[in-house]
């Protein structure tokens, strides 16, 4: 079975301040875990995904997010918020087996940015 | 390059009528893939498409159908609607095969409200 937990359902940061969005999961494989980003009225945009290949993952507009399978965790991380990063964010998780081409989200974290 | 796209954007129907959304995935993706993204209940996984045969399924009732055509474009058909049917339903498109790594490119969605 997978599935994803985001910690926290809103994270607010002064701009310039860094960006912690944590991320837990749990798979009966080694997954995929990905990283979407959902500005409003706007369709879903991948940030970044992890693939097993290096455990530090950098995606687009300065995000990154590292994979830690002893702690079964993918927290996404940028160093300085900007007003534009104000979306909701999801953590993905994608296995094999039965799971095969069924993403699991979590349900979001809503990210507010303030000047 | 054309992203995917849905239609129509919005879309009301009665209790017990039958909504159908189409979905065209990016050019040279054969796998295709539905998301209902309803209030209070996130991102939940309807179907998955590839080849034009369905694949995987999640858990959701069998009026919830639908199909993918030559093209690759697909179709959701959802029959006796009920209240709890209005959403945001999402298509997504890949590569194929539904390999671990594959990114899902999402479309801007179809909202469906059920009176």
């Amino acid at each position: 079975a997978q599935s994803v937990t985001q910690l926290d359902s809103h994270v607010s940061v002064s701009e310039g301040t860094p960006v912690l969005l944590r991320c837990n999961y749990s798979s009966s494989y080694s997954p995929s875990l990905f990283w979407y980003v959902q500005h409003p009225n706007k369709g879903l945009q991948l940030l970044l995904k992890y693939t097993s290949a290096a455990t530090l993952v950098k995606g687009i507009n300065g995000f990154e997010a590292e994979f830690k399978k002893s702690e079964t965790s993918f927290h996404l991380t940028k160093p300085s918020a900007h007003m534009s990063d104000a979306a909701e964010y999801f953590c993905v998780v994608s296995d094999r087996g039965t799971n095969a081409g069924k993403s699991t989200f979590g349900d979001g974290t809503t990210l507010t940015v303030k000047p | 390059e054309a992203g995917v796209t849905q239609s129509p954007t919005h879309l009301i129907k009665t209790r017990g009528q039958q909504a159908t959304l189409r979905c065209s995935p990016i050019s040279g993706h054969t796998s295709v893939y539905w998301y209902q993204q309803a209030l209070g209940l996130g991102l939940q996984f309807l179907l998955w498409y590839d080849e034009g045969e369905e694949r995987n399924r999640g858990n959701f009732p069998p009026r919830f159908s639908g199909r993918q055509f030559p093209n690759y474009s697909s179709e959701l058909n959802v029959n006796a609607l009920e209240l709890e049917d209005s959403a945001l339903y999402l298509c997504a498109s890949s590569h194929g095969q539904g390999r671990l790594q594959e990114t899902q490119y999402f479309g801007p969605g179809t909202r469906l409200l059920v009176l």
